[in-house]
């Protein structure tokens, strides 16, 4: 059963670091694509962008590029989003999804709750 | 990019009811990569349509999509009360891939 759980809820202060976590299982982590999805209190979703972790090959939405920086490590079969400097306009709840054929998802982590806030 | 747009924004119907949703693309969405997700409070999205018209796996038959080149619909034949959620469309043809903004479908 392919599966994507997600690292809990998180309540930081504006300024701060954060990386959260999407760990697969119950399939070939290194040769599927997996994808980030925003969606702030209230809103719809919103394309952050994809890595392939068989090569770390990372694709982002100009939305995001250089605002956030997606990673991989193959060998703990764990996908991250992590931001260098929290603005209180990054609170969303933050989807991680896996690719099937050219890029649809079918499989969808829980969801991880950030909270920006002073 | 591609924005897609969804129409309407609410739609209020009853239990046992038709539902059209649309969702139209500012360009063509190559070999009619689109899907169509449900998504309900406080739950992840879940899939329902890919490549335009095919079923996901556990999806009712109640569910059908449509459409190629800009115009895209997800029809739900008759409405179930767990039908009642928040729509999204998603292209997947071209990069940046991009969701449409949504139609909540609410209980008249």
């Amino acid at each position: 059963e392919v599966q994507l759980v997600q690292s809990g809820a998180e309540v930081k202060k504006p300024g701060e670091s954060l990386k959260i976590s999407c760990k697969g299982s119950g399939y070939s982590f290194t040769t599927y694509w997996i994808g980030w999805v925003r969606q702030m209190p209230g809103k719809g979703l919103e394309w952050m962008g994809i890595i392939y972790p068989g090569d770390s090959d990372t694709r982002y939405s100009p939305s995001f590029q250089g605002q956030v920086t997606i990673s991989a490590d193959k060998s703990i079969s764990t996908a991250y989003l992590q931001w260098s400097s929290l603005r209180a306009s990054d609170t969303a709840m933050y989807y991680c999804a896996r690719h099937a054929g050219s890029g649809y998802y079918p499989y969808w982590g829980q969801g991880s709750l950030v909270t920006v806030s002073s | 990019e591609i924005v897609l747009t969804q129409s309407p924004g609410t739609l209020s119907l009853s239990p046992g009811e038709r539902a059209t949703l649309s969702c139209r693309a500012s360009q063509s969405v190559s070999s009619s990569n689109l899907a169509w997700y449900q998504q309900k409070p406080g739950q992840a999205p879940r899939l329902l349509i890919y490549g335009a018209s095919n079923r996901a796996t556990g999806i009712p038959d109640r569910f059908s999509g449509s459409g190629s080149g800009t115009d895209f619909t997800l029809t739900i034949s008759r409405l179930e009360p767990e039908d009642f959620a928040v729509y999204y469309c998603q292209q997947y043809g071209s990069s940046p891939r991009s969701f449409g903004q949504g139609t909540k479908l609410e209980i008249k």
